[in-house]
């Protein structure tokens, strides 16, 4: 079947632009979450959704990072005011939402702010 | 001192030399992940333990929890294991939010 897919591939951004990543998770899968891997570094986790609960917002390194997800299905990561430092690879993953469950990643969103 | 160590930060081996990386935590998990990044490629999960050891073609996994610590094994290595092997944490139950080691890259050398 379908995996996580992600889109854009890439995006290229000029500084102080508003940009908008979308993920869509595998079917039926009720978690979902946001990373991401900035150049020469580590992955770091963003932000998790899972069914209707409060998402945990607890790693978006700023408020101009928000995140919304429709139900089950479909997530969208909006970073506001892009700066230099938010250029990264995003990454969206997403799990059945049992406990201790595998996570499938999707391809990432490659984002250069300029 | 980040909550996941891995050991080597890389690491270059002949094809057909058995591997082993290695991953320390500090935290009490809920689970242990293993991962692989190929250059340019999406992340794939190998391997999800919180206890024992688990096995999948010629890669093998353990974790001891009482020492917070587990390994990650490849016997016969081939040149397509070439990749980065990333372990991650979770600590939660019911929210399985990683956290992650920096990676071992990983090149077999024909």
């Amino acid at each position: 079947g379908a995996g996580v897919s992600q889109s854009p591939s890439n995006k290229v951004t000029e500084k102080g632009k508003d940009v908008e990543l979308r993920c869509d998770p595998i079917s039926g899968h009720t978690a979902l979450y946001w990373y991401r891997q900035r150049l020469g570094q580590g992955l770091e986790f963003l932000i998790y959704f899972q069914g209707n609960s409060a998402p945990d917002k607890s790693g978006l390194p700023s408020d101009r990072f928000s995140a919304e997800r429709t139900g089950e299905s479909v997530s969208t990561l909006t970073i506001q005011r892009t700066q230099q430092e938010d250029s990264a690879v995003y990454l969206c993953a997403s799990s059945l939402g049992y406990f201790s469950d595998t996570q499938y990643f999707g391809p990432g969103t490659r984002l250069t702010v300029l | 001192k980040n909550e996941v160590e891995q050991s080597p930060q890389n690491l270059t081996a002949q094809e057909g030399e058995f591997i082993t990386i290695n991953c320390s935590y500090s935290v009490g998990i809920s689970a242990l992940h293993w991962l692989q990044q190929h250059p340019g490629g999406g992340i794939v999960s190998l391997f999800m333990l919180s206890s024992g050891k688990k096995k999948h073609g010629r890669l093998i996994a353990t974790i001891n929890i009482q020492e917070k610590h587990s390994s990650l094994h490849i016997t016969a290595s081939h040149p397509r294991d070439s990749a980065v092997y990333i372990c991650a944490v979770s600590t939660n139950f019911g929210n399985e939010k990683l956290t992650f080691g920096t990676g071992t890259r990983l090149t077999i050398i024909p």
